[in-house]
């Protein structure tokens, strides 16, 4: 069982550089998640999507866009990169939004931006 | 908007000892979830608690959700080397899952 995958795991990036962070699940799951995670700040939610084809923004959008891409796949895009952005990103997933349901989520990706 | 506050942030207890954690929110919940994070791994859902007021238990975990449904806590007794990580709790609110501010618990042997 894959569950919640994430690609990649460890990335380094240059101040400006952009990139995209894959997340998949094979749960079926209508909603997904995106965290960032900083020593002492816990998890901040940036983007979520409550089902397919629908983008919400979290407590930290800014810097960040995300797609939709199927019921699977959620993306998160940074345009331009800034060291502020260095952190853990987690994606989730869960059968619906909101309580109730218990969120899954991915191995995480380590990023570093210089 | 809404917050969802930890304490103590930090815990480093002995093997054997008891250990708690207490999660307060700034508005009502409408159910509260507990999560755990080993070191370098990714959170894993424990428990829901819905009801005013309600105990759950787990071998050794304690869950309570307080009666004003604003906060939360977990109890682990008789601590050991396995229960070392970050406990978080997670209310569901505007932003859907708002985590806490997460409790790490070290475990002396």
């Amino acid at each position: 069982n894959a569950g919640v995958t994430q690609t990649p795991k460890f990335q380094v990036l240059k101040t400006g550089q952009s990139m995209t962070l894959q997340c998949a699940q094979d749960m079926n799951h209508n909603s997904m998640y995106w965290y960032r995670q900083d020593p002492g700040m816990g998890l901040r939610l940036i983007y979520y999507s409550a089902s397919e084809g629908t983008t919400d923004k979290g407590e930290v959008p800014n810097g960040y866009n995300v797609s939709r891409l199927n019921k699977r796949e959620f993306s998160l895009r940074l345009e331009s990169a800034a060291p502020s952005q260095t952190s853990v990103y987690f994606c989730a997933s869960s059968e619906h939004t909101g309580g109730g349901t218990e969120a899954f989520f991915g191995q995480g990706t380590r990023l570093t931006v210089v | 908007g809404q917050q969802v506050m930890q304490i103590p942030q930090y815990q480093h207890v002995q093997e054997g000892e008891d250990f708690t954690t207490y999660c307060n929110s700034s508005t009502t919940l409408s159910n509260i979830q507990w999560y755990k994070q080993r070191p370098g791994g990714h959170p894993v859902f424990l428990i829901q608690l819905v009801k005013s007021g309600e105990v759950k238990k787990q071998k050794r975990l304690t869950f309570q959700f307080g009666e004003a449904k604003k906060n939360s806590s977990l109890h682990i007794t008789a601590t050991q080397t396995t229960d070392v990580g970050t406990y978080f709790c997670a209310g569901s609110g505007t932003y859907k899952y708002i985590f806490g501010t997460g409790t790490r618990l070290k475990v002396l042997a």
